[in-house]
């Protein structure tokens, strides 16, 4: 029972900022989004999350919708090193237990 | 070093047997999480602990279990062991509650590759 949907993969030339959308039509008023993402069986690393407003950090910037129902996290120059799988997850409330779903296959090109 | 430790890194056994994975969570972590992840496959969820308490269970097999210990530490158990249970095992853990936000961020250890001939 997935609760967010994201293509299965996406390609972004190196430098430029790539786009991740995420769809989270179910998700509650109390629920973050969270976006992790793992580089070849490393373990999962966490990028950013957020609950209303639009967030950035060192690595990404999250986009919310106003009616929170879609996200996308931006990378702003992505390199050869961001290849990965990205994850976008939905969780909180009394739902603490973080559910990863197929991800998006990232594949930066030079 | 995310402050997660998990071992043994890696683990190689026989079909029918029974292994243990251990996992250190991050200093002041309560929270403990374990998930499975199959060859090319995403991560499963199998089970959450927090302070010593099972908080939420994904889909674990019988054949599996997992508990908390008063330090932290987790161990998880995988018995009768077959060949479909060869995959990374991943700890994560988290504060969980303890941050003002009420989110809850997780922190992943590198993986315990376990195969099982």
């Amino acid at each position: 029972d997935a609760k967010t949907t994201q293509p299965t993969s996406m390609d972004c030339a190196e430098g430029r900022a790539a786009n991740l959308p995420c769809n989270h039509s179910t998700i509650s008023g109390n629920e973050y989004v969270y976006w992790y993402r793992q580089i070849h069986s490393q373990g999962p690393q966490y990028i950013i999350h957020g609950l209303k407003n639009n967030e950035t950090n060192e690595m990404a910037s999250l986009i919310i919708t106003e009616d929170r129902k879609s996200s996308t996290l931006i990378l702003p120059h992505a390199t050869l090193r961001d290849t990965a799988v990205y994850y976008c997850i939905v969780c909180g409330g009394n739902n603490n237990d973080m559910r990863f779903g197929a991800g998006t296959r990232l594949t930066v090109k030079p | 070093d995310s402050g997660v430790t998990q071992t043994p890194k890696h683990l190689i056994t026989a079909t029918g047997q029974r292994v243990t994975l251990r996992c250190s969570p991050r200093s002041g972590d309560l929270s403990v999480y374990w998930y499975q992840q199959s060859l090319d496959q995403g991560l499963q969820f199998l089970i959450q602990y927090y302070n010593g308490e099972e908080r939420a269970k994904g889909n674990i097999l019988e054949r599996f279990s997992a508990q908390q210990f008063p330090d932290l530490h987790s161990e998880l158990n995988l018995s009768s062991l077959e060949l479909g249970d060869s995959a990374l095992y991943f700890c994560a853990s988290s504060v969980e509650g303890g941050g003002i936000s009420g989110a809850n961020v997780l922190t992943f250890g590198a993986g315990s590759r376990l195969t099982v001939l």
